[in-house]
């Protein structure tokens, strides 16, 4: 089955960039969506279709993805960013949806 | 705006099945617009993908628990359900519902509050 492969964590001082990767065999084929997790709520997307954002979300997610590898970015780090980020595919070959294993992101 | 809300019994014993409805607000569980979903997450670990259910009825599953999952639709009550069989320990969790748009990127866009669930004697 379709792995997703995350960074446990990253952290960074606020107003700085943070860079959030997804790692999975030619993912640059498929198409990655990203979650926000805050403690003790529901997931929110915050990217769909590799870069495009629901219009509720900040213009400081961003996202991209290329050979074997999906970044979610997020600019001028705020305090308020700090959560846990999942990425997510479609595995169209097994009908599978396959989420990533998720990266804690720290504002220092 | 369609809104979700999750029920269930919230301790299950070992062995038993465990049953969870998603009650649908703001629009037809029965319309084409959506897809229907469950995702869970045990305690202090990440997001794992149980099963979803099309407005036709097609249903998929996660391989690692198909044996054990069925995703149905009660359209007269709009809701749709979740029944997992012979829970262990390793289905505690706390259990999402979710969906998404059908023609639309294969990503759930609304979700549920979640509810926990602990199988324990």
């Amino acid at each position: 089955s379709y792995v997703l492969t995350q960074p446990p964590s990253v952290s960074v001082a606020p107003g700085k960039t943070a860079r959030i990767t997804c790692g999975g065999n030619n993912i640059r084929s498929k198409s990655v969506h990203w979650y926000q997790q805050k403690p003790g709520q529901a997931p929110v997307l915050v990217i769909y279709y590799d870069s495009d954002r629901p219009s509720r979300i900040p213009e400081r997610f961003s996202g991209s993805n290329s050979g074997n590898t999906a970044t979610l970015t997020i600019s001028r780090v705020e305090a308020g960013d700090e959560a846990d980020y999942y990425c997510q595919v479609w595995d169209s070959s097994s009908d599978h949806y396959v989420f990533g294993t998720g990266t804690k992101v720290t504002v220092l | 705006q369609l809104q979700l809300q999750e029920s269930g019994p919230g301790l299950v014993k070992p062995s038993e099945t465990l049953s969870l409805t998603c009650s649908v607000s703001g629009d037809s569980i029965s319309s084409s617009t959506y897809s229907w979903g469950w995702v869970r997450q045990p305690p202090g670990k990440g997001l794992e993908w149980i099963g979803s259910i099309h407005y036709s009825g097609s249903t998929y599953y996660n391989p690692s628990l198909k044996s054990r999952v069925t995703i149905s639709v009660d359209t007269p009550k709009n809701q749709f359900s979740l029944e997992l069989s012979s829970v262990t320990a390793a289905d505690t969790a706390v259990y999402f519902c979710a969906s998404r748009v059908f023609s639309g990127p294969h990503a759930f866009d609304i979700w549920g509050q979640g509810t926990m669930i602990i199988v324990s004697s």
